[in-house]
């Protein structure tokens, strides 16, 4: 059974300094992982999706890292701002099936 | 393109009431999945659907749990009765395919269940 892990569970940074959030999985069998953002009282919203193929994937100020072979990936937020506050969560591809780990509460202090 | 739709967005209940949520998918995708969001976790696949069939229902507590998708389309998600554990956001989400082919789930914005 694919157990995901997040740590830590939360974080309070100031503006401007750059995240990151950890994400490890214990079945190295995967298809893909994705991050998603999560705010209070909404869904999810995907971030990063990477294919079990890449080591990385980068959206704007967004940078995700896979090493498949140890069962982690990496998300960095660069110059973080008070809208990036949220919940983000990591999800790993296995058997068609998304497995979730329990989400990084971040907190960005203006 | 619109979005995963859900109703109600909360919904508070006494234990052994009975609730039902509804979501609504996006137009043309075959899969369409319920999760159960506890606070403090990840949220838990309960069943996929591919159209109309169900795929994945081996985490769903069918004693009270109980999910149709008629036509392939909209979907319903139904406890009878509740419990006070059964408190949670209950997410759905929709895939292009789901099966043979991991791609990306585009969730809605979850109803919120209260029992007390």
């Amino acid at each position: 059974k694919q157990e995901v892990t997040q740590i830590p569970a939360a974080l309070s940074v100031p503006e401007g300094e750059n995240l990151v959030l950890n994400c490890s999985f214990t079945d190295s069998a995967i298809y893909n992982l994705q991050w998603f953002r999560q705010d209070p009282g909404k869904g999810l919203t995907s971030l990063l999706l990477i294919q079990s193929s890449q080591r990385e994937q980068t959206s704007g100020r967004l940078n995700a890292s896979l090493d498949k072979s140890s069962g982690r990936s990496t998300l960095y937020i660069a110059a973080s701002q008070p809208g990036d506050s949220a919940t983000y969560l990591c999800a790993v591809s296995t058997d068609y099936k998304l497995s979730f780990g329990a989400g990084t509460t971040v907190t960005v202090r203006a | 393109e619109a979005g995963v739709a859900q109703s109600p967005r909360y919904k508070i209940i006494e234990k052994r009431q009975s609730v039902a949520f509804w979501c609504n998918p996006i137009s043309g995708h075959a899969t369409l999945y319920w999760y159960q969001q506890i606070l403090g976790q990840g949220p838990k696949l309960l069943i996929q659907f591919q159209n109309n069939g169900v795929v994945d229902d081996s985490q769903l507590p069918k004693d009270r749990f109980s999910a149709e998708r008629l036509k392939g389309v909209d979907s319903t998600l139904k406890i009878q009765p509740a419990k006070l554990e059964d408190s949670a956001v209950y997410l759905c989400a929709s895939s292009v395919h789901g099966t043979g082919v991991p791609d990306t789930q585009y969730f809605g914005p979850g109803t919120r269940l209260t029992v007390l």
